[in-house]
């Protein structure tokens, strides 16, 4: 299967600052997705973005599928920013569970 | 539009008893998957319905793990008996087939 590789594992920010998580693909994949996952565990879709670039108010995301890569994009962050964003995509054919990064956890600091 | 329902929210099991999960997709969704998630990981598939048929459960442990869609709606996931590592909260999710999935808020399981 593929292999899913989040950058940075960790980051720290203060309120209002910008910041760009990095999702890597070991191989191509057809479907990928970037989640935000809330203190209480529940996966929040961001964006579905298999290929170009999509903005959703202070958050965009951008995939090179040649290049096997994806970025998600946070300007003026906002303590209610703070938790894990994941990037999961799956190769494509009938089988189409994503397999899942391990995550970016991202503090906001007020 | 409703989302994808799950029952319990938590539960608590000693080891060797056994559980199971529900869980309800977004109407039409013909595609239900399960995923485990063990703290401070990523989720991992289960298994994947299409209707009421398997696409892939190919890291389902079957010895101890079942899961059925009898009437290509609702889904259960059961574990039986359960162990330690099975500590996780168990995701379900569902897709109109081949397109964005959505999850449901999980079931947290904690086994002593």
């Amino acid at each position: 299967g593929i292999q899913v590789e989040q950058s940075p594992p960790d980051l720290i920010l203060q309120e209002g600052a910008n910041s760009t998580l990095r999702c890597n693909f070991s191989d191509s994949v057809n479907n990928l997705q970037w989640f935000h996952q809330n203190p209480w565990g529940q996966l929040i879709n961001l964006f579905y973005i298999p290929s170009g670039t999509k903005q959703n108010g202070r958050l965009s995301a951008t995939t090179v599928a040649t290049e096997r890569y994806s970025l998600l994009y946070i300007s003026s962050s906002q303590t209610t920013d703070s938790g894990v964003y994941f990037c999961a995509g799956h190769p494509g054919g009938g089988a189409d569970g994503l397999t899942f990064g391990k995550g970016t956890h991202l503090i906001i600091q007020p | 539009e409703a989302g994808v329902a799950q029952s319990p929210r938590y539960k608590i099991i000693e080891k060797r008893q056994s559980v199971a999960f529900w869980c309800n997709p977004i109407s039409g969704h013909a595609t239900l998957y399960w995923y485990q998630q063990i703290l401070g990981q990523g989720p991992k598939l289960l298994i994947q319905f299409q209707n009421n048929g398997v696409v892939d459960d190919s890291q389902l442990p079957k010895d101890r793990f079942s899961a059925e869609r009898l009437k290509g709606v609702d889904s259960t996931l059961k574990i039986q008996p359960a162990k330690l590592e099975d500590s996780a909260v168990y995701l379900c999710a569902s897709t109109i087939t081949y397109n964005e999935q959505f999850f449901g808020p999980g079931t947290r399981l904690t086994v002593l």
